[in-house]
């Protein structure tokens, strides 16, 4: 089946420092998804990337739709410790959502 | 707009009861809703999608025996979990498509049951 492959599963850093984090997979899809799940809440969705190629910010967010349609990544700008959470790549087909295995960003004081 | 609720948020169960979970979509009419299943520090993963006036349509391993859907408006889909076991305490998160908006998903806070 269908499976995500999200990078690195967790990082800690320091507050103010960029972040960076990716998600391949072995099959195309049309709609990469970025989302992001606080403890005991549902995910709430950050970007949206419909085209390969397609470069996408949100605020302090960037992501990118890979050209070979096989991957995407996130990027986090200049961390605030809100930004502690987990994050879940997610690639759309058009019947379901398939997510990765998230990452889970740490925020040292 | 946009928002999808689920009702309870908490729900602690004895083993061998059933345990129903609503998910309502507020502001918008949804013709599909899916229900996800998340244990701790794990991902979501897609129980059953589940069509406004059909038959629920199962990811495969799960039991639609045990865990009834139901969607019978266009705003509210139910989730019974029956006969749950200690195994089935989990993170109930569903999710809803907009008639309108083909493509987004709307997901909502999520339910958490623990059955004892």
């Amino acid at each position: 089946g269908q499976q995500l492959n999200q990078s690195p599963q967790s990082m800690f850093i320091q507050e103010g420092e960029d972040v960076s984090m990716n998600c391949t997979s072995s099959s195309i899809f049309n709609t990469w998804l970025w989302y992001k799940q606080d403890p005991g809440e549902g995910p709430v969705l950050l970007i949206a990337l419909y085209k390969a190629g397609e470069l996408t910010s949100n605020g302090r967010l960037t992501a990118q739709f890979g050209i070979t349609r096989k991957d995407s990544f996130l990027n986090i700008s200049a961390s605030i410790p809100s930004d502690v959470g987990i994050y879940f790549c997610a690639g759309q087909v058009p019947d379901k959502i398939i997510f990765g295995k998230g990452t889970r960003l740490h925020i040292l004081p | 707009g946009a928002v999808v609720s689920q009702h309870p948020s908490r729900v602690i169960c004895k083993s061998g009861t059933s345990v129903k979970i609503e998910c309502r979509s507020l502001d918008f009419q949804a013709t599909t809703m899916f229900w996800y299943r998340q244990f701790p520090k794990q991902s979501l993963m897609l129980m059953a999608t589940s069509n406004e006036g059909s038959k629920a349509t199962y990811e495969q391993g799960v039991e639609k025996d045990k865990f009834l859907i139901n969607h019978a408006s266009l705003t509210l889909s139910t989730l019974t979990v029956t006969s749950a076991h200690p195994e089935d305490s989990s993170f109930y998160i569903c999710s809803a498509r907009d008639r309108d908006s083909y493509n987004e998903q709307f997901f909502g806070p999520g339910t958490r049951l623990t059955v004892l």
